[in-house]
């Protein structure tokens, strides 16, 4: 069984503080995915990470998987009110593979 | 709006009650999913469809049925379902190409208590 581990589980934070989250798993995925989901809705995807060691960047937020393609961190610099929510990270084997969630990280931005 | 919509976003039942949750993407996907999301507990998969047959079941109760009469249309049939059951079902879909995982487009969930 793939467990993705996310940490940490809480995080609140003043605005323009930077911040980062980390999902780690001892198995390898062939892509790791970021997703945010606000309350009453679903998650929505904001990045796919593929390459081992690959660096993407998102305006203010930059994800970064791991170069054995086990692990990834989101960093959110000078983090704003609208960052708040739940974080997600997922990963697959790819194709038509359902996804294996963390737990996710509760983000609160406060003004 | 995501274009995967469900149907209904609330549901109040008892444990003998049968109820069905739709699902309807408008995305031209091939693959449908059915997750469970519960408090202090990951999204958890439950059934894939793809090109309308089952690919998956993870080990869920038969208490849960899931139907897919087309690439559009996802239902799952609950029927003596127990309180433990209550949780945020959401449903998604994607245009796998095979060889990386494609974006999966979740629709907003319907708010499941049993009573």
């Amino acid at each position: 069984t793939q467990l993705l581990e996310q940490s940490p589980q809480f995080l609140s934070i003043q605005e323009g503080e930077n911040l980062t989250v980390y999902c780690n798993s001892s198995s390898v995925f062939s892509s790791l995915q970021w997703y945010r989901q606000e309350p009453g809705e679903g998650p929505v995807l904001l990045v796919t990470v593929v390459t081992g060691g690959e660096v993407k960047k998102l305006k203010r937020l930059t994800f970064q998987f791991g170069d054995a393609r086990k692990d990834s961190s989101l960093h959110i610099t000078a983090a704003q009110p609208g960052d708040t929510g739940l974080y997600l990270c997922a990963g697959t084997g790819g194709g038509a593979d359902g996804l294996t969630f963390g737990k996710g990280t509760h983000l609160i931005i406060q003004p | 709006e995501t274009g995967v919509t469900q149907t209904p976003r609330h549901l109040v039942m008892g444990m003998t009650n049968k109820k069905s949750l739709k699902c309807e993407q408008h995305l031209g996907h091939n693959a449908m999913y059915w997750y469970k999301q519960s408090a202090k507990k990951p999204l958890e998969l439950m059934f894939v469809y793809n090109f309308k047959e089952q690919t998956e079941n993870n080990s869920v109760p038969s208490r849960f049925s899931p139907e897919c009469p087309n690439s559009s249309h996802l239902f799952l049939h609950l029927h003596t379902l127990q309180p433990e059951d209550s949780a945020l079902y959401l449903c998604a879909s994607s245009s796998p190409n095979g060889l990386v995982q494609e974006t999966q487009y979740f629709g907003p969930g319907t708010r499941l208590l049993v009573l």
